[in-house]
């Protein structure tokens, strides 16, 4: 199984700063590497794909980067909406693994 | 839109077998190139893939899980369905049914997830 690491495991942020999440796969996937946001009481929901594609209808200021075993999740100015448990996938083959979250808070 | 609507019992005893049912709306099962995915999540912990199937039937599952495992899907009811046998407390977790498309390779709609616990 492809181990997903990321970290830090939780951070607190102030409104309009700067966001960094890091993912590291056990070995090279590519850019097969997907970010999703879950908001408590909420299913996840998909924000980047393909280590950086920015799915339909998510605001711009997420956006991703990496290939092969190390990536990035980046949130350019945050916002209190943004409070959520952040989790990346790799998708380059089964079992799909997730990694064990980022736990978002505001300052 | 597409809409997915898992349903089930929410409380199940050990040693039996866990089943749950999603429904799709908003589009049918049974077209494009989309896998139908089970995923769960203890209370307060993170994600893991519990399998998929496809809309011909052909199915993956986790390794960790698979000798329980039985996913199926009934394309004439727009619903694909979770068995998993013999389960014990750390089956307890709320478990989202979900649409993985098959050429971006994401899981890009999702239920909103049901609690089943696993206790006598």
């Amino acid at each position: 199984d492809i181990q997903m690491t990321q970290s830090p495991s939780s951070l607190s942020a102030s409104v309009g700063d700067r966001v960094t999440i890091t993912c590291r796969a056990s070995q090279s996937i590519s850019t097969y590497l997907n970010w999703f946001q879950q908001k408590p009481g909420k299913a996840p929901k998909l924000l980047i794909f393909a280590a950086s594609s920015l799915q339909s209808g998510v605001s711009s200021r997420f956006s991703g980067s990496g290939s092969g075993t190390d990536f990035t999740l980046t949130i350019s100015s945050l916002q209190p909406e943004d409070l959520a448990t952040y989790y990346c996938q790799q998708s380059y083959s089964t079992p799909l693994t997730f990694g064990q979250g980022t736990r978002l808070e505001i300052k | 839109q597409v809409q997915l609507q898992e349903s089930g019992p929410g409380l199940v005893k050990p040693s039996q077998t866990l089943s749950l049912t999603c429904t799709v709306s908003g589009g049918s099962i049974s077209s494009g190139d989309y896998y139908w995915s089970w995923i769960r999540q203890p209370p307060g912990k993170g994600l893991e893939w519990i399998g998929y199937i496809y809309r011909s039937g052909s199915s993956f599952y986790n390794p960790a899980l698979k000798s329980r495992i039985i996913i199926s899907i009934d394309t004439s009811k727009n619903q694909f369905s979770l068995k998993l046998s013999s389960v014990t407390a750390a089956d307890t977790a709320l478990y989202y049914c979900a649409r993985r498309d098959g050429q971006q390779l994401v899981h890009d709609y999702w239920g909103q997830g049901t609690l089943v616990t696993v206790s006598s």
